[in-house]
């Protein structure tokens, strides 16, 4: 069946780097990906939709210039936390959408700044 | 708006106990979906199930059930005999379709149920 990897899978940065995660989808071609962060043993929070080829369309409160989101492809799409700060620090979910309606989580990225 | 509350934060059983995880959701719209994930540690949701708000009936699968209740708006989890490999964070979602009908769109996820079985 379809599979959808985050790289990587932790990452551990300094305050001020830009940190960038990819989500792909290995089996199907994702129409519309979502970006979530997950704050500990906290909910799913919409960051951002993207449609393949299209900007982001951000939810309110998601600042656009510090989480930048590319989905130049039906196979790629990136997120990435500019100047990442402690606060940034959070575990990031890809969900792929297809055509169809077929949807498929990322397995996460857990994200430390120091 | 469309919102999801889990009014359980955490449960705690013991192994073959039988638990019901509560779902109770806000949407304005007629056609809708309601999803329950499962997060083990590792942190990777699991999907469990999707139901569309034209079908109420309720579904089994295996030590799994749910039920479906429009008139109360609540789409509750049951898992019968409950085992440690059940211990995770579950949540209830909601979406009401994405652009063009083929797909689900946002989803607005609960605030999640912490679920723990012990030996």
């Amino acid at each position: 069946g379809a599979v959808v990897s985050q790289h990587p899978s932790r990452v551990i940065c300094k305050s001020g780097t830009s940190v960038k995660i990819e989500c792909r989808s290995l089996d199907f071609q994702a129409t519309t990906m979502f970006w979530y962060r997950q704050f500990p043993k906290k909910s799913l929070m919409l960051m951002a939709t993207s449609n393949e080829g299209s900007k982001a369309t951000y939810e309110q409160g998601v600042e656009k210039d510090k989480f930048l989101i590319n989905h130049a492809s039906l196979t790629l799409s990136t997120l990435t936390v500019t100047s990442a700060h402690p606060e940034d620090s959070s575990f990031y979910i890809c969900r792929s959408e297809g055509s169809m309606g077929e949807q498929f989580f990322g397995p996460g990225t857990r994200l430390t700044v120091l | 708006a469309q919102k999801v509350t889990q009014a359980q934060t955490e449960i705690s059983v013991v192994e073959k106990e039988d638990v019901t995880l509560d779902c109770v959701y806000e949407t304005r719209d007629t056609t809708y979906y309601l999803f329950w994930y499962k997060q083990p540690p590792s942190g990777e949701l699991v999907f469990l199930i999707r139901r569309n708000s034209f079908d109420e009936q309720n579904e089994i699968s295996g030590r799994y059930s749910w039920n479906f209740q429009k008139s109360t708006s609540s789409f509750n989890f049951t898992i019968t005999a409950s085992q440690v490999v059940d211990s995770a964070v579950y949540f209830c979602a909601l979406s009401s379709g994405g652009a063009g009908g083929t797909s689900y769109g946002k989803l607005t996820f609960g605030q999640g149920t912490i679920l723990t079985v012990h030996p």
